[in-house]
């Protein structure tokens, strides 16, 4: 496809149970980057990917988030042990990694923790 | 303080409206400007993308950069339904890749 692809669309998972999300880039993007929104809240930047390696993971919120990215390509954001406060949409975004380049978003994955 | 102030909104207009939508920033090293809008269960799309200050226009869109003021703005003309959307202003420092939001507008067009 033309645009950032994410999957699952949606994930309900219960409390303490570890979830994988995916993103795959539009093709030939460099950068890659994770947001989260909250029910009615700005984007919250997560981890920011060159390549395969994260120059700038400041926004993860706890140790329990993590993320890496492969063959310059697809990239998966872990969250272990969920928690509630952990549900909300999680937006994958790619871009050709010059600092003029603006930001493709995919349409995000709504996770809920029970 | 936040660096990047939105007000969340919800703003109503009839269709046919002038809209207005701003942001403020606090951080003088932000030079690249841009405005995504948001459909509801759908990952944001950009809009308008300025670089420093000046004025940038794309159809029924207007976007304007004021580096003195640290405000930056967004009007639709002729608002249609299909405008009604959640409007993010959002920017980015010189040398850095990452994209700072502000919390976004919800914006209603009503027919």
């Amino acid at each position: 496809g033309a645009g950032v692809s994410q999957s699952p669309s949606n994930k309900v998972t219960e409390k303490g149970k570890d979830v994988e999300l995916r993103c795959d880039p539009i093709s030939g993007h460099t950068a890659l980057y994770w947001y989260r929104q909250s029910l009615g809240q700005g984007l919250e930047f997560l981890i920011y990917f060159q390549g395969n390696s994260a120059p700038d993971k400041s926004g993860l919120p706890s140790d329990r988030f993590s993320a890496e990215r492969t063959g310059g390509s697809v990239s998966t954001l872990t969250i272990q042990r969920t928690q509630q406060e952990d549900s909300a949409v999680y937006l994958c975004a790619s871009s050709f990694g010059q600092e003029e380049s603006p930001l493709h978003f995919g349409n995000g994955t709504r996770l809920t923790v029970t | 303080q936040k660096e990047v102030e939105q007000d969340p909104g919800p703003l109503s207009v009839p269709e046919g409206a002038i809209v207005s939508l701003n942001c403020t920033y606090s951080n003088s090293a932000f030079q690249y400007f841009m405005w995504y809008r948001q459909y509801s269960r759908k990952g944001p799309e950009l809009l308008m993308y300025t670089y420093s200050s000046g004025n940038k226009e794309d159809g029924r869109f207007t976007a304007q950069v004021d580096k003195s003021s640290k405000y930056i703005s967004l009007f639709i003309r002729d608002s249609q339904p299909s405008d009604s959307a959640t409007y993010l202003c959002a920017m980015r420092k010189g040398g850095y890749n990452k994209l700072i939001f502000g919390a976004g507008t919800r914006l209603a067009v009503h027919p």
